[in-house]
């Protein structure tokens, strides 16, 4: 079963930068897919924060930043804030799932 | 202002049914594809179906295969998701997400969900 492997946790001060990174395979990211990455916040359903690897969408902050490499993709975050704090999912196409779409398994972010 | 509101969810006993739906609004809802994604509580996100503008094109996650029936009225600018034999794992909250109209798979609005609680 494929999978898109996200770290857990990531944590950070306010200020500084921090990454997330979403591994996938051949069969997603390393096949052409492109990557997207969604915010939720405590409570709230997700929100499109980054599509197409590295566009952000409407009304996001240019501290929020996408890349993908390979079979890889990550999300960097510059300038950390309190609101920041949230989970993050990447999610691609998956050319060998049922469902087609594939989400990471999310990454809680800690504002120090 | 574009958004989706779902409905529908409540208790059900394993085994039984419910029908959730979404109703969309701000946008030509005809023009889009539209998605199910569930979060079991405590849980990461599941994409469990994905249907096609003219619902031509129907996907589901082997997950909920042969159970849940995704449908979609674009006259009511409603999509629908019919559970059947629904068991205990399916207790999550449901989203409806609105696919991107470029092509790269992805969902651009989401609904705030509906609770889904399967238990005896």
């Amino acid at each position: 079963q494929p999978v898109l492997t996200q770290p857990p946790s990531v944590s950070g001060a306010p200020g500084q930068r921090v990454t997330i990174s979403c591994v996938g395979s051949n069969s997603n990211i390393g096949a052409g897919y492109h990557v997207h990455w969604y915010q939720q916040l405590p409570g709230t359903a997700p929100k499109l924060l980054i599509y197409g690897n590295n566009n952000r969408a409407s009304g996001v902050p240019a501290r929020f930043s996408g890349s993908q490499s390979g079979s890889s993709a990550s999300l960097a975050i510059t300038g950390l804030q309190a609101e920041d704090e949230a989970h993050y999912y990447c999610q691609s196409y998956d050319n060998s799932l049922s469902a087609t779409r594939l989400f990471g398994g999310g990454t809680k972010l800690t504002v120090l | 202002e574009v958004q989706l509101v779902e409905a529908g969810g409540g208790v059900a006993q394993p085994g039984g049914s419910l029908r959730l739906s979404c109703l969309g609004s701000g946008f030509t809802f005809s023009n889009y594809e539209m998605n199910w994604v569930r979060q079991a509580p405590g849980k990461g996100l599941e994409w469990i179906s994905y249907i096609n503008n003219i619902g031509t094109t129907i996907y589901y996650a082997d997950s909920v295969r042969g159970r849940f029936i995704v449908s979609r009225d674009d006259a009511q600018n409603s999509l629908y998701l019919q559970m059947n034999n629904v068991r205990a794992e399916d207790t999550a909250l449901y989203f409806c997400a609105r696919g991107d109209s470029t092509g790269y798979y992805y969902a651009d609005i989401w609904g705030q969900g509906t609770l889904v609680t399967v238990s005896s």
